[in-house]
Protein backbone atom coordinates (compact mmCIF):
# COMPACT_ATOMS: atom_id res chain seq x y z
CA UNK A 1 0.00 0.00 0.00
CA UNK A 2 0.81 3.68 -0.11
CA UNK A 3 2.17 4.25 -3.71
CA UNK A 4 2.86 7.33 -5.31
CA UNK A 5 3.31 7.38 -8.82
CA UNK A 6 4.91 9.67 -11.18
CA UNK A 7 5.13 10.57 -14.59
CA UNK A 8 6.66 11.03 -16.68
CA UNK A 9 9.70 9.36 -14.91
CA UNK A 10 12.25 11.11 -17.28
CA UNK A 11 11.17 13.71 -20.05
CA UNK A 12 13.90 15.79 -22.32
CA UNK A 13 11.94 19.78 -23.63
CA UNK A 14 13.49 22.26 -25.41
CA UNK A 15 13.98 25.40 -23.97
CA UNK A 16 10.63 28.02 -23.80
CA UNK A 17 8.39 25.30 -23.86
CA UNK A 18 6.59 24.04 -20.94
CA UNK A 19 6.20 20.13 -19.15
CA UNK A 20 3.29 19.01 -16.86
CA UNK A 21 4.45 16.45 -14.22
CA UNK A 22 1.55 14.18 -12.22
CA UNK A 23 2.04 13.11 -8.94
CA UNK A 24 -0.66 10.49 -8.09
CA UNK A 25 -1.42 8.68 -5.17
CA UNK A 26 -2.27 5.01 -6.17
CA UNK A 27 -3.98 3.65 -3.36
CA UNK A 28 -4.97 5.98 -0.84
CA UNK A 29 -6.29 9.87 -0.92
CA UNK A 30 -3.91 12.57 -0.35
CA UNK A 31 -5.16 15.72 0.75
CA UNK A 32 -2.00 17.44 1.28
CA UNK A 33 0.77 16.70 -1.77
CA UNK A 34 4.91 18.13 -1.45
CA UNK A 35 6.88 18.83 -4.27
CA UNK A 36 10.30 18.81 -4.11
CA UNK A 37 13.35 19.73 -5.82
CA UNK A 38 16.68 18.21 -6.22
CA UNK A 39 20.10 18.81 -7.77
CA UNK A 40 22.73 16.56 -7.99
CA UNK A 41 24.37 15.57 -4.79
CA UNK A 42 22.22 18.08 -3.52
CA UNK A 43 19.32 17.87 -0.66
CA UNK A 44 15.16 18.10 -1.47
CA UNK A 45 14.44 21.57 -1.52
CA UNK A 46 10.71 21.65 -0.75
CA UNK A 47 9.06 23.74 -3.70
CA UNK A 48 5.31 24.30 -2.25
CA UNK A 49 2.83 22.45 -0.68
CA UNK A 50 -0.66 21.40 -2.59
CA UNK A 51 -3.85 21.15 -0.84
CA UNK A 52 -6.70 19.69 -2.78
CA UNK A 53 -9.44 22.19 -4.08
CA UNK A 54 -6.83 25.35 -3.12
CA UNK A 55 -4.46 27.66 -3.69
CA UNK A 56 -1.14 25.47 -3.49
CA UNK A 57 1.58 27.51 -0.78
CA UNK A 58 5.11 28.20 -2.15
CA UNK A 59 8.14 28.42 -0.48
CA UNK A 60 10.20 31.53 -0.32
CA UNK A 61 12.12 32.40 -3.36
CA UNK A 62 10.06 29.58 -5.51
CA UNK A 63 8.22 31.36 -8.34
CA UNK A 64 4.44 30.58 -8.33
CA UNK A 65 3.62 31.71 -11.67
CA UNK A 66 6.62 29.61 -13.25
CA UNK A 67 6.05 26.47 -11.47
CA UNK A 68 2.24 25.82 -11.74
CA UNK A 69 0.51 23.23 -9.13
CA UNK A 70 -2.76 22.25 -9.60
CA UNK A 71 -4.23 19.64 -6.79
CA UNK A 72 -7.57 19.18 -8.22
CA UNK A 73 -8.17 15.91 -6.89
CA UNK A 74 -7.44 13.57 -3.84
CA UNK A 75 -5.05 11.67 -5.91
CA UNK A 76 -3.48 13.93 -8.40
CA UNK A 77 -1.17 16.79 -8.11
CA UNK A 78 0.80 18.46 -11.49
CA UNK A 79 3.79 20.53 -11.48
CA UNK A 80 3.58 22.90 -14.52
CA UNK A 81 7.47 24.20 -15.14
CA UNK A 82 6.41 26.99 -17.83
CA UNK A 83 8.23 28.49 -20.45
CA UNK A 84 11.61 25.71 -18.90
CA UNK A 85 14.79 27.05 -19.44
CA UNK A 86 17.97 24.72 -19.16
CA UNK A 87 18.46 26.26 -15.21
CA UNK A 88 15.20 24.43 -14.49
CA UNK A 89 16.76 21.24 -15.18
CA UNK A 90 16.62 18.97 -12.42
CA UNK A 91 15.14 15.91 -10.40
CA UNK A 92 11.33 16.62 -9.33
CA UNK A 93 9.69 14.57 -5.97
CA UNK A 94 6.80 14.65 -5.32
CA UNK A 95 5.53 13.21 -1.99
CA UNK A 96 1.53 13.03 -0.46
CA UNK A 97 0.31 12.56 2.52
CA UNK A 98 -2.75 10.51 2.93
CA UNK A 99 -5.88 12.32 4.50
CA UNK A 100 -6.51 11.92 7.94
CA UNK A 101 -3.32 10.11 8.82
CA UNK A 102 -0.13 11.13 10.82
CA UNK A 103 1.74 14.34 9.74
CA UNK A 104 5.17 12.32 9.22
CA UNK A 105 2.94 9.87 6.74
CA UNK A 106 4.58 11.62 3.71
CA UNK A 107 5.40 8.55 0.99
CA UNK A 108 7.59 9.88 -1.76
CA UNK A 109 7.25 8.87 -5.64
CA UNK A 110 10.22 7.72 -7.88
CA UNK A 111 10.90 11.49 -8.98
CA UNK A 112 11.10 12.92 -12.66
CA UNK A 113 14.01 13.57 -14.08
CA UNK A 114 13.45 17.37 -16.50
CA UNK A 115 16.32 18.16 -18.86
CA UNK A 116 15.85 21.40 -20.99
CA UNK A 117 17.84 21.66 -23.94
CA UNK B 1 13.20 27.84 4.05
CA UNK B 2 14.75 26.17 6.79
CA UNK B 3 18.42 24.40 6.69
CA UNK B 4 19.37 21.59 8.78
CA UNK B 5 23.03 20.41 8.68
CA UNK B 6 23.89 16.51 8.30
CA UNK B 7 27.58 15.63 8.84
CA UNK B 8 28.87 13.59 7.55
CA UNK B 9 28.78 15.03 3.93
CA UNK B 10 30.17 11.04 2.73
CA UNK B 11 31.57 8.41 4.12
CA UNK B 12 33.95 5.30 3.02
CA UNK B 13 33.70 2.36 5.33
CA UNK B 14 34.15 -1.82 5.36
CA UNK B 15 31.58 -4.21 5.13
CA UNK B 16 30.41 -4.94 9.24
CA UNK B 17 32.01 -2.07 10.44
CA UNK B 18 29.05 0.70 12.34
CA UNK B 19 28.01 4.00 10.96
CA UNK B 20 27.07 7.01 12.59
CA UNK B 21 25.53 10.23 11.09
CA UNK B 22 23.77 12.87 12.54
CA UNK B 23 21.87 16.01 12.06
CA UNK B 24 21.26 19.57 13.54
CA UNK B 25 18.89 22.77 12.88
CA UNK B 26 18.80 26.00 14.80
CA UNK B 27 14.99 25.47 15.57
CA UNK B 28 13.13 23.35 17.89
CA UNK B 29 11.75 20.40 15.87
CA UNK B 30 8.60 18.01 17.08
CA UNK B 31 9.32 15.40 14.38
CA UNK B 32 12.50 14.05 12.68
CA UNK B 33 12.57 11.19 10.26
CA UNK B 34 15.58 9.77 8.50
CA UNK B 35 15.32 8.43 5.09
CA UNK B 36 17.82 6.74 2.56
CA UNK B 37 17.44 7.68 -1.07
CA UNK B 38 18.98 5.36 -3.70
CA UNK B 39 20.16 6.72 -6.86
CA UNK B 40 17.49 7.84 -9.27
CA UNK B 41 14.71 6.77 -6.99
CA UNK B 42 12.78 8.83 -4.63
CA UNK B 43 13.63 8.47 -0.67
CA UNK B 44 12.51 6.09 1.48
CA UNK B 45 11.16 6.27 5.33
CA UNK B 46 13.51 4.33 7.65
CA UNK B 47 12.63 5.74 11.32
CA UNK B 48 10.31 8.43 12.49
CA UNK B 49 10.96 10.18 15.73
CA UNK B 50 8.53 12.27 17.55
CA UNK B 51 9.39 12.74 21.56
CA UNK B 52 12.30 14.16 22.68
CA UNK B 53 14.77 11.39 24.45
CA UNK B 54 13.19 9.00 21.82
CA UNK B 55 15.27 5.89 20.86
CA UNK B 56 14.33 4.12 18.11
CA UNK B 57 15.23 1.08 16.30
CA UNK B 58 14.29 -0.76 12.99
CA UNK B 59 16.48 -3.70 12.70
CA UNK B 60 20.10 -2.96 12.29
CA UNK B 61 19.00 0.74 12.22
CA UNK B 62 19.03 3.03 15.49
CA UNK B 63 18.03 6.87 15.71
CA UNK B 64 17.76 9.06 18.51
CA UNK B 65 15.54 12.65 18.77
CA UNK B 66 18.11 15.06 20.86
CA UNK B 67 16.71 15.96 24.33
CA UNK B 68 17.01 19.59 22.93
CA UNK B 69 14.98 19.09 20.34
CA UNK B 70 17.47 20.52 17.77
CA UNK B 71 19.59 17.70 16.70
CA UNK B 72 18.76 13.89 15.79
CA UNK B 73 21.34 10.90 14.89
CA UNK B 74 20.92 7.42 12.85
CA UNK B 75 23.25 4.83 13.78
CA UNK B 76 23.86 1.92 11.37
CA UNK B 77 25.44 -1.52 12.69
CA UNK B 78 27.33 -4.14 11.27
CA UNK B 79 26.75 -2.53 7.88
CA UNK B 80 26.22 -4.55 4.28
CA UNK B 81 26.56 -3.61 1.01
CA UNK B 82 22.71 -3.29 0.32
CA UNK B 83 23.63 -0.17 3.02
CA UNK B 84 24.99 1.76 -0.12
CA UNK B 85 22.68 5.15 -0.81
CA UNK B 86 22.20 8.63 0.45
CA UNK B 87 20.60 9.18 3.85
CA UNK B 88 18.85 12.30 4.58
CA UNK B 89 17.74 13.92 7.93
CA UNK B 90 14.29 15.27 7.75
CA UNK B 91 12.18 17.52 10.49
CA UNK B 92 8.69 19.32 10.74
CA UNK B 93 8.54 22.37 13.34
CA UNK B 94 5.80 22.38 15.74
CA UNK B 95 2.14 23.94 14.18
CA UNK B 96 3.83 23.26 10.50
CA UNK B 97 2.88 21.09 7.83
CA UNK B 98 6.29 20.52 6.05
CA UNK B 99 9.35 19.18 6.39
CA UNK B 100 12.59 20.28 5.73
CA UNK B 101 15.78 17.94 4.92
CA UNK B 102 19.29 18.21 5.97
CA UNK B 103 21.79 17.80 3.19
CA UNK B 104 22.33 14.53 2.87
CA UNK B 105 25.31 11.53 3.71
CA UNK B 106 26.46 9.65 1.41
CA UNK B 107 27.27 6.20 2.94
CA UNK B 108 29.89 3.82 0.23
CA UNK B 109 30.25 0.19 1.92
CA UNK B 110 33.25 -1.80 0.88
CA UNK B 111 32.71 -6.01 0.57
Amino acid sequence: GAVVSQHPSRVICKSGTSVKIECRSLDFQATTMFWYRQFPKKSLMLMATSNEGSKATYEQGVEKDKFLINHASLTLSTLTVTSAHPEDSSFYICSARATGGLSYEQYFGPGTRLTVT
Amino acid sequence: GQQLNQSPQSMFIQEGEDVSMNCTSSSIFNTWLWYKQDPGEGPVLLIALYKAGELTSNGRLTAQFGITRKDSFLNISASIPSDVGIYFCAGQEFGFNKFYFGSGTKLNVKP
